[in-house]
């Protein structure tokens, strides 16, 4: 169980926009730290998609945008394509127990 | 260009212990600010931050793991050894090296290796 939770799954047909939320508490999220979203295809390693709440690694596609209020953040997919069905992990730091990492419990996405 | 790769065995008997190697390119320890991080995967479950280590051996535990985990670096070959004691079968997973990336203390992996899958059986 983790402390950052996502729904489990998701989903849109092509060329729609979905949102994956990521919700903490005062200890995590609403206490400021950054947000970080992943993406994982199956049988491969996790590729960052978003630091520091909204900003892009170089190679992003700009469909992809992050956001974050209060205690919650938000991945949003815009011209939803095929190849964007995956895992997503939000990830955050966390003050309690002398501070650690931790990541959400990750979002299924299909296309319709 | 950044790359990282795991390096252990693949199956491992109850109450062991588990050695990890990650072995990188493209930057170093003697980099101020740099870090490297490990992080699991048990099969068809999330992703599990296990632990860190950074260019002046500043180290970080997951809460859960701290008393099992041991996190060290060899600066001269570029590498980190991530030591787990006393395994159990829910310690199966695939576990990652990553470079922590764009800011010292971010927790933002920017690099991954490809991940070993280390198997808990007797």
């Amino acid at each position: 169980q983790s402390v950052l939770t996502q729904p489990p799954s998701v989903s849109g047909a092509p060329g729609q926009r979905v949102t994956i939320s990521c919700t903490g508490n005062s200890s995590n999220i609403g206490a400021g730290y950054d947000v970080h979203w992943y993406q994982q295809l199956p049988g491969i390693a996790p590729r960052l998609l978003i630091y520091g709440n909204s900003i892009r690694p170089s190679g992003v596609p700009d469909r992809f945008s992050g956001s974050k209020s209060g205690t919650s953040a938000s991945l949003a997919i815009t011209g939803l394509q095929a190849e964007d069905e995956a895992d997503y992990y939000c990830q955050s730091y966390d003050s309690s127990l002398s501070g650690h990492w931790v990541f959400g419990g990750g979002t299924k996405l299909t296309v319709l | 260009q950044i790359t990282l790769k795991e390096s252990g065995p693949t199956l491992v008997k109850p109450t062991q212990t588990l050695t990890l190697t990650c072995i990188f390119s493209g930057f170093s320890f003697n980099t101020s600010r740099v870090g490297v991080g490990w992080i699991r995967q048990p099969p068809g479950k999330a992703l599990e931050w296990l632990a860190l280590i950074y260019w002046n051996d500043e180290k970080r535990y997951s809460p859960s793991l701290k008393s099992r985990l041991t996190i060290t670096k060899d600066t001269s070959k570029n590498q980190v050894v991530l030591t787990m004691t006393n395994l159990d079968p829910v310690d199966t997973a695939t576990y990652y090296c990553a470079h922590e990336g764009f800011y010292y203390g971010s927790g933002s992996y920017d690099n991954w290796g490809q991940g070993t899958l280390v198997t808990v059986s007797s």
